[in-house]
């Protein structure tokens, strides 16, 4: 049973705020949310984690609902250079402390001039 | 600050053979994992390794096989090599104790091709 879904594609234009939302309808208690940026033929990027309500950095921001069912991912004003695939995890940390990041097929982002 | 490194960056394999692909983690981290990512799906989880030794493994066989130095490099063998294994093999590494160890920093990957 898939842990996530994510849509499989979305379109932009330069400069628009793009949403991408993940659900994750048994998370579990302990379960952090990130989510990753792949180019092609590249290896992923981490962007953003958190475990309830906003988290911001310089590049994104995660917003989280009170039950945690889904999470959205926030990119604001994008370039073309936000073209990609983005990754929606969900997970904890296995007894022992390691963290085991399990990928979905993502969402590929197509930013249009 | 040298972040996570692969070589090769490409490699070409027959069927049956043997292959041994290496991976140096960002400075400071001391946890390895490898992933296999097949052309359209998302990285899948081979195995991590952690004070040398193997600490969890995902659904693959046992001709996937790793090693980890005391430096925290590691190596990622296949053998008996099949033409499904042709991918990209990724190399991330982090922080096995840390509240950050959620943050892996992938390297560029190794593309294999079994002909």
């Amino acid at each position: 049973l898939a842990k996530t879904t994510q849509p499989i594609s979305m379109d932009s234009y330069e400069g628009q705020e793009v949403n991408i939302t993940c659900s994750h309808n048994n998370i579990a208690t302990n379960d952090y949310i990130t989510w990753y940026q792949q180019f092609p033929s590249q290896g992923p990027r981490f962007i953003i984690q958190g475990y309830k309500t906003k988290v911001t950095n310089e590049v994104a921001s995660l917003f989280i609902p009170a039950d945690r069912k889904s999470s959205t991912l926030s990119l604001p004003r994008v370039s073309l250079s936000d073209t990609a695939v983005y990754y929606c995890l969900v997970g904890d940390r296995e007894a022992g402390g390691s963290y085991i990041p399990t990928f979905g097929r993502g969402t590929s982002l197509i930013v249009h001039p | 600050d040298a972040g996570v490194t692969q070589s090769p960056t490409h490699l070409i394999k027959t069927r049956g053979q043997q292959v041994t692909l290496r991976c140096s983690p960002k400075s400071g981290h001391d946890t390895v994992s490898w992933y296999q990512q097949a052309l359209g799906q998302g990285p899948q989880f081979i195995f991590q390794y952690y004070e040398e030794e193997e600490r969890q493994r995902g659904n693959f066989p046992d001709r996937f096989s790793g090693h980890q130095f005391p430096n925290y490099s590691s190596e990622l063998n296949v053998n008996a090599l099949l033409l499904g294994d042709s991918a990209l093999y990724l190399c991330a590494s982090s922080l096995q104790f840390a509240y950050t160890s959620y943050e892996q920093y992938f390297g560029p990957g190794t593309r294999l091709t079994v002909t």
